[in-house]
């Protein structure tokens, strides 16, 4: 079965400081790997995802993540917070070889503040 | 703009009623996912279809939930006898399309609360 960790369920960051949020996965196969924020009441947007491709993954909103495969991890990060980054994001997992399904299993997500 | 609509935003019921949520993709897609978000948690998968048929349940999908997709575009999710641990976002989803790389795309959500 995979899975997804996300150490810290809150994070806390300064207005123009380093995004770091963790996200380390389990998985048999190869994984395809993602991450989506969700806004206050809304559903979820993708920010990112990696494809087996590039191991840097560039996303929406200046934000990018690597894949690190001896470390089981895909850390989302972005050099400059913005205030409006402020949300919840959360790290999800799907298996590349169960082609026609894509069930993705989620995080328990973390919530970014940013401080002014 | 989401390429999935559902409706209702938003229910409140009291706990016993029976509550229907609808979700509407924009864009045809063979195949539809039900997640379930509860508050401080992560989508959680409930059920997806590919076309009419429903391939796939959760073991969160107890028999008082019924979801169907009649003619392999919109789908429905039911709550029969709705209990307070019903409460929770109702999310719906579909593959984004022109990709296979196993992404989806989720609508803004159904959130039910049940007094």
């Amino acid at each position: 079965a995979q899975s997804v960790t996300q150490l810290g369920s809150h994070v806390s960051v300064s207005e123009g400081a380093l995004v770091l949020l963790r996200c380390n996965y389990s998985s048999s196969v190869p994984p395809y790997l993602f991450w989506y924020v969700q806004y206050p009441n809304q559903g979820l947007q993708l920010l990112l995802k990696y494809t087996s491709a590039a191991t840097l993954v560039k996303g929406i909103n200046g934000f990018e993540a690597e894949f690190k495969k001896s470390e089981t991890s895909f850390h989302l990060t972005k050099p400059s917070a913005h205030m409006s980054d402020a949300a919840e994001y959360f790290c999800a997992v799907s298996d590349q070889s169960n082609f026609g399904n894509e069930k993705l299993t989620f995080g328990t997500g973390t919530r970014l503040t940013i401080i002014p | 703009d989401t390429g999935v609509s559902q409706d209702p935003r938003h229910k409140i019921t009291k706990r016993g009623q029976n509550v229907t949520f609808r979700c509407d993709p924009i864009s045809e897609h063979n195949r539809l996912y039900w997640y379930r978000q509860t508050l401080g948690q992560g989508p959680e998968f409930l059920t997806y279809f590919q076309n009419e048929a429903q391939l796939e349940k959760s073991r969160l999908l107890s028999d008082r939930f019924s979801a169907e997709r009649p003619k392999g575009s919109f789908s429905t999710l039911e709550i029969q006898r709705t209990e307070q641990g019903d409460s929770a976002m109702y999310l719906c989803a579909t593959p984004a399309r022109g990709t296979n790389t196993g992404e989806l795309f989720f609508g803004e959500g159904s959130r039910l609360t049940v007094l």
